[in-house]
């Protein structure tokens, strides 16, 4: 199984709500990622979970709240989130966070968010 | 400034034809790894090759190959007997040995259009 499976596909939700993206994969990777990409913008990397302990938090809004409940599975928590926060939003792991350089990452096909 | 430059932004070949998607990037780390994506208009981010800066052959992947010059810092793609399939979104990536280990810089993207 090399696949990351990201669900829902798709999602909209409004403002006030409360929801969550997961994400899992049984590779036995174990650093997992959350990507945001906007249309036609290359992925912005938002959380890196290493040996399930988060590794990289790359400033973002507390309104988006990373959970990684054991190496398989990693979740998205969201809440109060704004229109501009509507995009892809991506999930991808590998062996490891660190070296060997040559650990190429696994995408899930992403969940694509719209906020109203 | 700038990691990763990719200067095509939309890039045109018929198919079976031979394409060559550019790649500049930008680093005074000795050790980094490049990478090149393929993203579909599904949205999962599919990885198609990876150079290191120490491998002294160019990378090959059936169809794809990087054309590495270190000392010009590019990493091109190139994709031979283009097919319809090929049409999509491509990224190049560089992750470097120092710093925050997991963590890569993705450039803007170009997108393929393969015309029968």
């Amino acid at each position: 199984d090399t696949e990351v499976t990201q669900t829902p596909k798709h999602l909209v939700m409004g403002m006030t709500n409360k929801k969550s993206l997961k994400c899992e994969q049984h590779m036995g990777h174990r650093a997992m990622y959350w990507y945001k990409q906007k249309a036609k913008k290359p992925p912005e990397l938002m959380f890196v979970y290493s040996y399930e302990k988060l590794s990289i938090n790359e400033s973002v809004p507390s309104r988006f709240s990373p959970e990684c409940p054991n190496s398989s599975l990693l979740n998205l928590h969201l809440h109060a989130l704004q229109p501009e926060d509507s995009a892809l939003y991506l999930c991808a792991s590998s062996p490891s966070g660190g070296l060997p350089m040559n650990t190429e990452a696994f995408f899930g096909q992403g969940t694509r968010l719209t906020v109203v | 400034a700038q990691k990763i430059t990719q200067t095509q932004p939309g890039m045109f070949v018929q198919e079976k034809e031979a394409v060559t998607l550019d790649c500049t990037y930008d680093t005074s780390d000795p050790s980094y790894g490049l990478f090149w994506y393929k993203q579909p208009s599904s949205g999962e981010m599919i990885f198609l090759i990876y150079q290191g800066s120490y491998d002294q052959q160019n990378a090959t992947e059936g169809r794809y190959s990087l054309n590495f010059q270190k000392a010009r810092k590019s990493a091109n793609l190139v994709i031979s007997a283009s097919q319809l399939g090929d049409s999509a979104m491509y990224f190049c990536a560089m992750r470097e040995a120092r710093g925050n280990a997991g963590k890569s810089t993705f450039g803007d993207g170009t997108t393929l259009t393969v015309k029968p």
